[in-house]
This record gives structure tokens, sequence and C-alpha cells, in this order.
């Protein structure tokens, strides 16, 4: 199993612009969820999903969006990027239905907002 | 607003000596993980512990739990060098309840 991977590892983008960061896991799990870390930070959730076709909005959602169509992907979109968004961005799985509470991280997105 | 905070914000100690960390939360939780992040490198689940439990070990891990005090200790005993990385809690109101993170405590174990 490949487990959490997350594209790209690394991207630069200028004020305005829009992409997507992607995420998939192989384990099958229901929960997904969406985190950035700045300097110095802990873990904020952005936006967390419990199943396909279910998500909700954690503690920073603003200028995010996300969908859950199959169970596998959870892509997080950035709608116009602004410098705040400078960050690195990481996606968690896990499956707490099946007694697996604890998550399993992706390596994380760097992001740069120009 | 995040649930942990932890202390101390770092800590600095040799090869060989414990390394504890603390962790104080606000609200009622369903359980209490420690994770591990390495510089540059996704997170790693540590252990868990849930509110009806006091006390867990792993290894070289021992984590407590004062649902009282709503608080929480990480003890690394006998560290290593490898050991050097940031060590977050993070907390779950409910069962499979979405987790909200501390701020972190940044471990330097020299050798």
């Amino acid at each position: 199993n490949a487990g959490v991977t997350q594209t790209p590892k690394f991207q630069v983008l200028k004020t305005g612009q829009s992409m997507t960061l992607q995420c998939a896991q192989d384990m099958n799990h229901e929960y997904m969820s969406w985190y950035r870390q700045d300097p110095g930070m802990g873990l904020r959730l952005i936006h967390y999903s419990v199943g396909a076709g279910i998500t909700d909005q954690g503690e920073v959602p603003n200028g995010y969006n996300v969908s859950r169509s199959t169970t596998e992907d959870f892509p997080l979109r950035l709608l116009s990027a602004a410098p705040s968004q400078t960050s690195v961005y990481f996606c968690a799985s896990s499956s707490p239905r099946h007694g697996q509470e604890t998550q399993y991280f992706g390596p994380g997105t760097r992001l740069l907002v120009l | 607003s995040q649930q942990g905070e932890e202390d101390p914000q770092a800590l600095s100690i040799q090869e060989g000596e414990n390394a504890t960390m603390n962790c104080s939360y606000k609200t009622s939780i369903n359980n209490l993980q420690w994770y591990r992040q390495n510089s540059g490198r996704g997170l790693v689940h540590l252990i868990l512990i849930r509110s009806n439990e006091r006390e867990k070990h792993s290894g070289r891990l021992r984590v407590t739990l004062d649902t009282s005090k709503k608080s929480s200790s990480l003890l690394i005993t006998a560290s290593r060098a490898a050991d050097t990385a940031s060590y977050f809690c993070a907390t779950a109101e409910y069962q499979g309840g979405k987790l909200i993170f501390g701020q972190g405590t940044e471990l330097s174990v020299k050798p």
C-alpha cells in the first residue's frame, strides 16, 4: 500500500491564481482531512470528509473548496491564491468506524504564494 | 482556535536523559493522541489514550491523562538522537470526531 499520497510536493503561485492540491489514499479509509501548518504552529484543520459525498468545514476553511466524489480522493482547491495561504498542506485519512482512529498523513505540499 | 496547548515549546536534552512534554486542552474529550513530526515530513502517530484511561505505555513512551485537570503528558525514556523531532498532541471530542492539534513541542536530543 502506498498509504496517503499528495501532489505536487512543491508549488509556487502568483496572487490570484487557482490550483488544486491532490490527495489520494489506498487504505479504504472513510475519513479524510486537510490541514495547514504554519511556522511555529500546529496543524489547523481546513476541511474534512467522513465519506464520499460528505464534506464539512474545519477551523480555517475560507479560501478553500473541497469535494469527495470517491473514497480514495480528496482534492483541495484554492480559488484565488493569496500570500496568506503560503503554508505546508497535509492530507490525512483514518477509519474510526473500524476502530482506526489514528490518522495517517501524507508527506505534504509546500505552497508559496507570491 | 486550537484545543491543545503544549509545554514546553522547545526542549533540549542529552542522549540517555528522559524527555517530558505536557499538553493541556479545553473541552471534554473522547481520546487524546500524540504524533511525531520529523523536520519537513508528515506526522506519524505514536499513541492514543482514551478518556477512561489514565496511563498507557508503548516501548519507551509513557502517556498519562488527567481528565480532571484536562492535561496529558508524554514521557520518552532513555532518549536517542533519533528522537529529535516535533511532538504534537491532538484531541477528539467524540469517537471519530475531528482532531484538533496543539502547537507542538520541539525536542532536540544531543548525542
